[in-house]
């Protein structure tokens, strides 16, 4: 158990819907990372927040926004879902700002219908 | 082409053997990371390194800075490390730069 909890496991969707992924960070993290993969990308880097601020961002569609919130947790919405977008979602959390060792949600499975 | 090189991209070794899995990369870095994705998609971090060579157990990992190269080595295998070996590497650019990922080895032990 990395200390780093994802909800939901599993999500099923329409495509046009709009979804909440949320994550907490382990006790102490101050970094959360958003990673996609899907079964033709692998990992992708979506976005990092950094004790509440945006910190880097990656290949992050416009229709996809997170936020992290005072007592750490993030959430990543996921909007005007298309088929895909269907992959595992996963967040990661560690101490610093930079890319020291990651430790990794259990992902959360978006199937987009 | 990728930033991020793995080789080989599926493998398959009997209990016991001793198995490399490489990482070759095109950027400068400051840092390499070997992660291991289980069956179930959990991921956990092994090792991050920047020079040198780190031992964890049954694993090892090197790296070439000069040669832009890295290997991670698992001694005396077993079915449990059947898995998915991800190399992902952090660009020595200035900011803050994300993690970039190989596509992974897809490792099965058979006993």
């Amino acid at each position: 158990d990395s200390g780093v909890t994802q909800t939901p496991k599993h999500l099923i969707t329409a495509t046009g819907q709009r979804v909440t992924l949320r994550c907490s960070p382990r006790s102490g993290d101050l970094s959360v990372y958003w990673y996609q993969q899907s079964l033709d990308q692998g990992l992708q880097f979506l976005i990092q927040y950094y004790n509440g601020e945006e910190r880097a961002k990656g290949n992050i569609l416009e229709r996809f926004s997170a936020q992290q919130f005072p007592d750490l947790h993030s959430e990543l919405n996921l909007s005007s879902l298309e088929l895909g977008d269907s992959a595992l979602y996963f967040c990661a959390s560690s101490v610093g700002a930079f890319a020291d060792t990651q430790y990794f949600g259990p992902g959360t499975r978006l199937t987009v219908l | 082409k990728n930033e991020v090189e793995q080789s080989p991209q599926n493998l398959t070794a009997q209990e016991g053997e001793f198995i490399t899995i490489n990482c070759s990369y095109s950027v400068g870095i400051s840092a390499l990371h070997w992660l291991q994705q289980h069956p179930g998609g959990g991921i956990v971090s092994l090792f991050m390194l920047s020079s040198g060579k780190k031992k964890h157990g049954r694993l090892i990992a090197t790296i070439n800075i000069q040669e832009k190269h890295s290997s991670l080595h698992i001694t005396a295998s077993h079915p449990r490390d059947s898995a998915v070996y991800i190399c992902a590497v952090r660009s020595r650019n200035s900011g803050n730069t994300p993690l970039v990922f190989g596509k992974g080895t897809r490792l099965s032990v058979i006993a």
